[in-house]
């Protein structure tokens, strides 16, 4: 298996812009979550997804920010409009359901918003 | 709410040492505690998960141990290496709510040739 596929890995762009970050889970894996890590905050889980449908969003910071999970396959963040405040590490993670079974991340997507 | 400490936030140690990294966690109530390894500007590697029922996992030069009821587990590296050199994050994952992970601030780790 190729593990959790993120892309792209670095993206900058300029305040006002929409970005799309997006993610691969491993196959089989019925959970799917975005985290955000900055060096103040360390790791901020933002959504978590179980079987496509988003369970838990409380964590993504405001209305600028969106998920979807349009099939097992595949998942988006968006930001819209992005602010330089954004920049930061966003990760995916995926994990198959049961409370024994660790997650298993991304490599990530470093976000710079100018 | 769920807090997990991890201490030293750097540990700078000489090739061959073998050490300790800590973690606390303020809730006992959990399901399962992994250890990460993350190397500068990448992921997150899964390096041990322990189950709450567990008392350690091992693998290879790697040791973690978890006393539950006291909120506390130790990550042991034996024979530490250059190459061990990164970012260990500990993190727990709470049974109140199966799904949520609770990650520390991490340890930076330099091993010094």
């Amino acid at each position: 298996d190729a593990g959790v596929i993120q892309s792209p890995r670095h993206e900058v762009t300029e305040m006002g812009q929409e970005v799309t970050l997006r993610c691969k889970p491993i196959s089989g894996h019925n959970s799917l979550f975005w985290y955000r890590q900055t060096m103040m905050r360390g790791l901020e889980l933002l959504i978590y997804f179980n079987n496509n449908v988003p369970i838990d969003d409380s964590g993504m910071p405001e209305d600028r920010f969106s998920a979807k999970m349009p099939n097992a396959s595949f998942s988006t963040l968006k930001i819209q409009p992005s602010e330089p405040r954004d920049s930061a590490v966003y990760f995916c993670a995926s994990s198959p359901d049961g409370s024994n079974h660790g997650y298993t991340f991304g490599s990530g997507t470093r976000l710079t918003v100018v | 709410k769920q807090e997990v400490t991890q201490i030293p936030a750097a540990l700078s140690v000489p090739e061959g040492e073998n050490l300790v990294l800590n973690c606390s966690f303020t809730d006992s109530a959990i399901y399962n505690l992994q250890w990460f390894r993350q190397d500068p500007g990448k992921g997150l590697t899964s390096l041990l998960l322990i189950q709450s029922s567990q008392r350690e996992q091992t693998s290879g030069r790697l040791n973690a141990s978890l006393d539950k009821s006291s909120g506390r587990s130790t990550l042991y590296i034996a024979a530490s290496q250059p190459g061990d050199s990164a970012t260990y994050l500990c993190a727990v994952r709470p049974s109140g709510s199966n799904y949520k992970l609770t990650f520390g601030k991490g340890t930076l780790l330099t091993v010094n040739p």
